[in-house]
């Protein structure tokens, strides 16, 4: 069973704060990917990564850098949070790139 | 960029209804189709996929979708709704199967509230 987990189901933070979002896979992945889910938008890109190191900008990237130094880790970095980042972020990932996403349970994220 | 399309933002059903969720997207090429269900409190998790083959595709729960070229539709069908099935839709395409470009782009969602 693939298991995608992520660091906190509920953050909060103060705007211009610094913050850190962990997601880990345990199916030996290739690819892996950042999503934020607001009602009435769906799911949109925030960036991907293909391989260690490998990263792309999605849909929209603004605000936002990642990190992937290991192949089953992939950190989504706010940062200067404000407060038009408070969101549901999702963690995602897959074999091949336009293949079946396991999804992770997600991280509420609310800037003050 | 490819785009797709779920019309039905808030649907609103009985218990025993028929459901039918409409999803298009705007690539021409070859697709890979997906339809996600979130319920609520939970992950997103699959409900069905379809890479090629027969274009009625069956996913769990008496899921089912029919992919039709022609309209670059792929829309979502159950026979009869439960109130278990009270959930967030997600309709999502992929472009083949090789290459950063080929990432999957989501539909904005359906909102079933089934009553009983």
């Amino acid at each position: 069973d693939v298991k995608v987990t992520q660091s906190s189901r509920y953050l909060v933070k103060r705007t211009g704060e610094k913050v850190f979002l962990e997601c880990v896979q345990d199916m030996d992945h290739e690819n892996m990917f950042w999503y934020r889910q607001d009602p009435g938008l769906g799911l949109r890109l925030i960036y991907f990564s293909y391989d260690v190191k490998m990263k792309e900008k999605g849909d929209i990237p603004e605000g936002y850098s990642v990190s992937r130094e290991k192949k089953e880790r992939f950190s989504l970095i706010l940062e200067s949070a404000s407060t038009n980042q408070t969101s549901m972020y999702l963690c995602a990932s897959s074999f091949r790139i336009a293949d079946e996403q396991f999804f992770g349970p997600g991280t509420r994220l609310t800037v003050l | 960029a490819q785009s797709v399309s779920q019309h039905n933002h808030h649907v609103i059903l009985s218990e025993a209804a028929s459901l039918e969720l409409g999803c298009n997207y705007s690539y021409g090429g070859t697709v890979n189709l997906f339809w996600y269900v979130q319920y609520p409190g939970q992950h997103l998790q699959l409900l069905l996929k379809y890479f090629s083959g027969d274009p009625l595709v069956k996913g769990i729960k008496g899921f089912e979708a029919e992919f039709i070229k022609s309209k670059f539709s792929f829309n979502l069908r159950k026979p009869s709704v439960q109130w278990s099935d009270t959930a967030e839709y997600f309709c999502a395409v992929g472009r083949g199967l090789t290459g950063g470009g080929n990432k999957l782009t989501f539909g904005t969602g359906t909102q079933l509230k089934v009553e009983l």
